[in-house]
């Protein structure tokens, strides 16, 4: 398996346009999550799905940031319009619930996407 | 408010060193407790993960233990090696399935 995959790794827009992130999870897992990485505040969950439907989106910032999960083999994350301190990092992770109760599974996170708005 | 504390935020050793660090969680509801390794420029990957109070786990020079009624977990590494270089994280997992991260441990190993 290809592991988590992420696109683009870098993006550089200007403040005011629309920012689309992608997200392809491993097969067969099961739970989604898109976190954002800073020096502030390390690394925060955003939102996560389970079998493509929002779970818990508390950790979206303001309704600028959506989520969709259209099937189990992709997810975007969308800023519109983006502002400059959306600056950061954006990892998506996947984890299984094979084995028992999904929160004893480890995540397993793509590359990220840095995403410079200016 | 669930919160995480990881101390120290950063941490410089001597190779060669040993040395540990601490991630503080919440003793109320907890299930699990997750420990990853992040490189510069890479993704974070798992280290362990541990559920019950008195939990050791090791992975070569590697090592953590886990005090759920206190609420807090030890990582250690024995004969610190350049390629220990990393960030590591702690993450608690709720038993209502969310999951916390600390803002993690920066270790720099000197040569």
């Amino acid at each position: 398996d290809a592991g988590v995959i992420q696109s683009p790794r870098h993006e550089v827009t200007e403040m005011g346009q629309e920012v689309t992130l992608r997200c392809k999870p491993i097969s067969g897992h099961d739970y989604l999550f898109w976190y954002r990485q800073t020096m502030m505040r390390g690394l925060e969950l955003l939102i996560y799905f389970n079998n493509n439907v929002p779970i818990d989106d508390s950790g979206m910032p303001e309704d600028r940031f959506s989520a969709k999960m259209p099937n189990a083999s992709f997810s975007t994350l969308k800023i519109q319009p983006s502002e400059p301190r959306d600056s950061a990092v954006y990892f998506c992770a996947s984890r299984s619930t094979s084995g028992g109760p999904s929160s004893y599974n480890e995540q397993f996170f793509g590359p990220g996407t840095r995403l410079t708005v200016l | 408010i669930l919160n995480v504390e990881q101390s120290p935020q950063s941490l410089h050793v001597q190779e060669g060193d040993s040395t540990n660090f601490t991630c503080s969680f919440p003793s109320s509801n907890f299930y699990a407790l997750h420990w990853y390794r992040w490189e510069t420029a890479k993704s974070p990957e798992a280290l362990f993960v541990m559920t019950l109070n008195g939990d050791e786990k090791k992975k070569g020079r590697i090592s953590a233990t886990l005090n759920t009624k206190e609420g807090y977990s030890y990582l250690y590494i024995k004969g610190s090696q350049p390629e220990d270089s990393a960030t590591y994280l702690c993450a608690f997992a709720h038993r209502d399935d969310k999951i916390i991260f600390g803002k993690g441990t920066r270790l720099h190993i000197l040569p």
